[in-house]
């Protein structure tokens, strides 16, 4: 069972276009959000997170929605470089379990 | 610098001949932990630790050992390893399990 569903897989946008990458999730005890970005050859980094108390959390160029009624949270990337072009991944974790649940990830290729 | 290493990098090796893939931090971190990367199945966490002599099974723990004898270090261990151990796995920590995770530079496992 998926319990985290990314999508879409891969997408490629112009540099300036706003990219968006969705993330839906089942288990309403999942309490923090976060996204990471992977570069090539890298481990993941953490890029922003998000607690189901708030419906919008920005850093930045990059800003997370978060629509608890739908159990949907996305991430855009406002004004995208060639230099954000990675791999992204959402996750979720409930409670005091420290387990970290990873979406499939996006392969965002941005082109200049 | 505060990081996490993972040691070798890159391994090739066959079917059934015993490995371990090293995990250190600097940053006296309590939790540590194990994912492995395949395409399209994104990040699946193997095992956990959230501090010395305390380690725990994640969503993929067939196959694989780990111990907690030191802090810093969280060595992954195959005992027999097979060909669909071949992955990219990484090392996380993070100050406590809540916080956020920190994760290594990868080994990239091939067996043959």
């Amino acid at each position: 069972q998926q319990q985290v569903k990314q999508s879409p897989q891969s997408l490629i946008v112009q540099k300036g276009g706003i990219p968006i990458i969705n993330c839906a999730y089942e288990n309403t005890a999942f309490d923090y959000f976060p996204w990471y970005q992977q570069f090539p050859g890298k481990g993941p980094a953490l890029l922003i997170a998000i607690r189901p108390d708030v419906s919008e959390k920005k850093e930045g160029r990059f800003t997370i929605s978060f629509n608890k009624s739908a159990k949907q949270f996305s991430l855009h990337i406002m004004d995208s470089q060639p230099g954000d072009s990675a791999t992204y991944f959402c996750a979720a974790r409930k409670g005091s379990n420290y387990k970290l649940t990873f979406g499939k990830g996006t392969l965002l290729t941005v082109n200049p | 610098e505060a990081q996490v290493t993972q040691n070798p990098r890159y391994l090739i090796t066959v079917t059934g001949k015993k490995l371990t893939v090293t995990c250190s931090q600097n940053m006296n971190h309590e939790y540590m932990s194990w994912y492995r990367q395949d395409p399209g199945l994104g990040l699946r966490q193997i095992y956990y630790s959230m501090n010395v002599e305390v380690t725990d099974k994640g969503d993929v723990p067939e196959g694989y050992k780990v111990s907690r004898k030191e802090k810093r270090n969280f060595p992954l261990i195959l005992e027999s390893p097979s060909p669909n151990q071949t992955s990219l796995y990484f090392c996380a920590s993070s100050l406590q399990g809540l916080d956020t995770q920190y994760f290594g530079p990868g080994t990239r496992l091939t067996v043959l």
